[in-house]
């Protein structure tokens, strides 16, 4: 079963923060998260292993709520090239990965 | 290194023709999966390989067959297509013991008439 993302779209300032949910049904292994830009391959930002730690990459972070089965991607201070579609993909222990609908993020001048 | 490489990068079908979508790596990674993403949406998973000789099946696996007699290669079979079929179709791998995600190839864009 496909992870639920929220929001479907977010519209941004340069220099605002936004937040992407990500939440499963499912006892997930760990959760990734991906960018992919238009007419392009999705690209690797961050994994989450179960355990609820937090990851960071640049002015992005990510946490993992094992016990909600819910992830999020916090981006900070938002550049242009953050614009894009965010995916987020579920991984459960027999390494069958699910990917979200994704989150289209647009930043602005 | 190339990475991950897919071949063709366009293909146009019509119903009923067979195919088979080309997907090699030189990362040496054991997992090795196929996804199709359709317009405004994610990406879905067709079929997976955990290495050399093991496949299985994803979310949407009717009409691909796959199979890994190699590390390196992972070959997406179209048997009989169909217009539904239309999609831009993704290779992945990634190696389980390092937790660096999955490294996409450039995709093959298929249209099926």
């Amino acid at each position: 079963q496909q992870p639920v993302q929220s929001p479907q779209a977010v519209i941004l300032r340069e220099g605002e923060d936004a937040v992407i949910n990500c939440s499963s049904s499912k006892a997930l292994y760990s959760v990734h998260w991906y960018r992919q830009k238009h007419g392009e391959a999705p690209v690797f930002l961050m994994i989450l292993l179960k355990g609820g730690e937090q990851k960071g990459h640049e002015k992005i972070s990510a946490s993992f709520n094992e016990k909600k089965q819910q992830s999020s991607l916090y981006l900070t201070a938002s550049q242009l090239s953050y614009s894009g579609t965010y995916f987020c993909g579920t991984e459960n222990l027999n390494n069958d990965m699910r990917f979200g609908a994704g989150t289209r993020l647009t930043v602005k001048p | 290194n190339a990475g991950v490489t897919q071949t063709p990068k366009f293909q146009v079908l019509k119903t009923g023709q067979s195919m088979t979508l080309q997907c090699a790596q030189d990362m040496n990674h054991e997992y090795m999966s196929w996804y199709r993403q359709d317009p405004g949406m994610g990406l879905r998973l067709i079929h997976y390989s955990v290495g050399a000789g093991i496949t299985d099946q994803g979310e949407v696996p009717n009409g691909y067959n796959v199979s890994r007699s190699t590390t390196e290669d992972f070959p997406l079979r179209l048997l009989s297509a169909a217009p539904s079929q239309t999609s831009v179709y993704f290779c992945a791998t990634w190696s389980a013991g390092f937790f660096q995600g999955q490294f996409f190839g450039p995709g093959t864009r298929l249209t099926v008439l």
